[in-house]
Order: C-alpha cells, then sequence, then structure tokens
C-alpha cells in the first residue's frame, strides 16, 4: 500500500519568512495530493490541495509543488503570520474510490 | 453551522464503561469516516461507510462497533476500551467513497482511565 514520509516533524521560523514541508509518496498510482492544516482543539482542514496534471497550485500565501517523477510534494508558505502556527498534514490517494494516506504531520511555530 | 459536528467533544470513560460517539453532517455527502488520531502516529483510517453501507474496516478491535443509520449521521459505539484507546476520534465525509476532498470535524478526544 501506499506510504507516505513528511518531514520536518516540527519547524520553527520567525514571521514574514518562508516555511516549506516536504513529503514523499511510494506508490506511482497516487494522482491527488491534499494539505490539511490543524489548529489546537480543531480537527484537519483542506487548505490546498494538487492533482498529478499540474505540476504547482497556488492560493494567496501557499502554494503546493509537485514532482511525480521523483515522487514528492511539498508545502510553501511566505509571508508567515503567527496565526499559520499549527501542524500541517500531507496525504496521498491513488484517486476516486481510494483512501487517502497521511504522513506523521508537521508542527509549524511562527515566531512573532 | 460547521459541516462536521461530533459530540461530545470530550469524553472519559473506565474500561468497562460502554459510551457512544455521535457524527452529522450537513454537507449532503454520502461517504463518512472514522479516523483514529494518535500522538506522534499519522490518522489511522478505522472505518468507511458509503451510502449508509460499511466498506471498508481496517482491522480494527470489535470493541468499535460503527453505525451508520443514514448517510448523514455516523456513530461510533465503544465498549471494554483499552488504555492505548485513548486519542482524538476524527469523523469526516466526501462527496462519495474516496471521492475527494473529506472534511473533518473537529474530534471526540477520548480518555480511557
Amino acid at each position: 500500500g501506499e506510504n507516505v514520509e513528511q518531514h520536518p516533524s516540527t519547524l520553527s521560523v520567525q514571521e514574514g519568512d518562508s516555511a516549506v514541508i516536504k513529503c514523499t509518496y511510494s506508490d506511482s498510482a497516487s494522482n491527488y495530493f491534499p494539505w490539511y492544516k490543524q489548529e489546537l482543539g480543531k480537527g484537519p482542514q483542506l487548505i490546498i490541495d494538487i492533482r498529478s496534471n499540474v505540476g504547482e497550485k497556488k492560493d494567496q500565501r501557499i502554494a503546493v509543488t509537485l514532482n511525480k517523477t521523483a515522487k514528492h510534494f511539498s508545502l510553501h508558505i511566505t509571508e508567515t503570520q503567527p496565526e499559520d502556527s499549527a501542524v500541517y498534514f500531507c496525504a496521498a490517494s491513488p484517486g476516486a474510490g481510494n483512501m487517502l494516506t497521511f504522513g506523521g504531520g508537521t508542527r509549524l511555530m511562527v515566531k512573532p | 453551522e460547521t459541516g462536521v459536528t461530533q459530540t461530545p467533544r470530550h469524553l472519559v470513560m473506565g474500561m468497562t464503561n460502554k459510551k457512544s460517539l455521535k457524527c452529522e453532517q450537513h454537507l449532503g455527502h454520502n461517504a463518512m469516516y472514522w479516523y483514529k488520531q494518535s500522538a506522534k502516529k499519522p490518522l489511522e483510517l478505522m472505518f468507511v461507510y458509503n451510502f449508509k453501507e460499511q466498506t471498508e474496516n481496517n482491522s480494527v478491535p470489535s470493541r468499535f462497533s460503527p453505525e451508520c443509520p443514514n448517510s448523514s449521521h455516523l456513530f461510533l459505539h465503544l465498549h471494554t476500551l483499552q488504555p492505548e484507546d485513548s486519542a482524538l476520534y476524527l469523523c469526516a465525509s466526501s462527496q462519495d467513497r474516496g471521492y475527494q476532498p473529506q472534511h473533518f470535524g473537529d474530534g471526540t478526544r477520548l480518555s480511557i482511565l
């Protein structure tokens, strides 16, 4: 089955700096890659996703890049703000009818 | 009103108790999921229901018993739990089984004494 590795497990940045979280996956059939943000006391919330027919997707300060050849994808957050502090999860799925496999999570701390 | 609502938010129970977790989704989705989230471990898929029918059971111990009376409601019945079952239990829904994205509730924090 699919295996998703996520790094780093913790990341501390200064407010205004950029943050990058990386994930690798094992199943070459995977074609859907979402990123979830989980704030303290809340459930995971989808913040951005990408499908394998594109290499990059942006939404304001966040972007996701995908390298299907290398089987890795990354989340980029620019101009970080204290409210970006949370745990971020990547996931992968072979697509319709298949389940998500999650990475282990990254705790991002943005210092004011 | 939030899309996926879970109750209770917190639950403390002894190993011999019987309790139930409830999930309700207001998104008109057909598929619902139970996940277990433990510290320092990836989210673990437990059960999947599609149109009220169970389609996945990821080798979950029988002390966890799911119930899906309709596409909007999902329950997780608990009995004779073990201390290692203490975790955050998350419910999610999606348009159809395996269809993405999934929408999560805020979870029930379960503590077993």
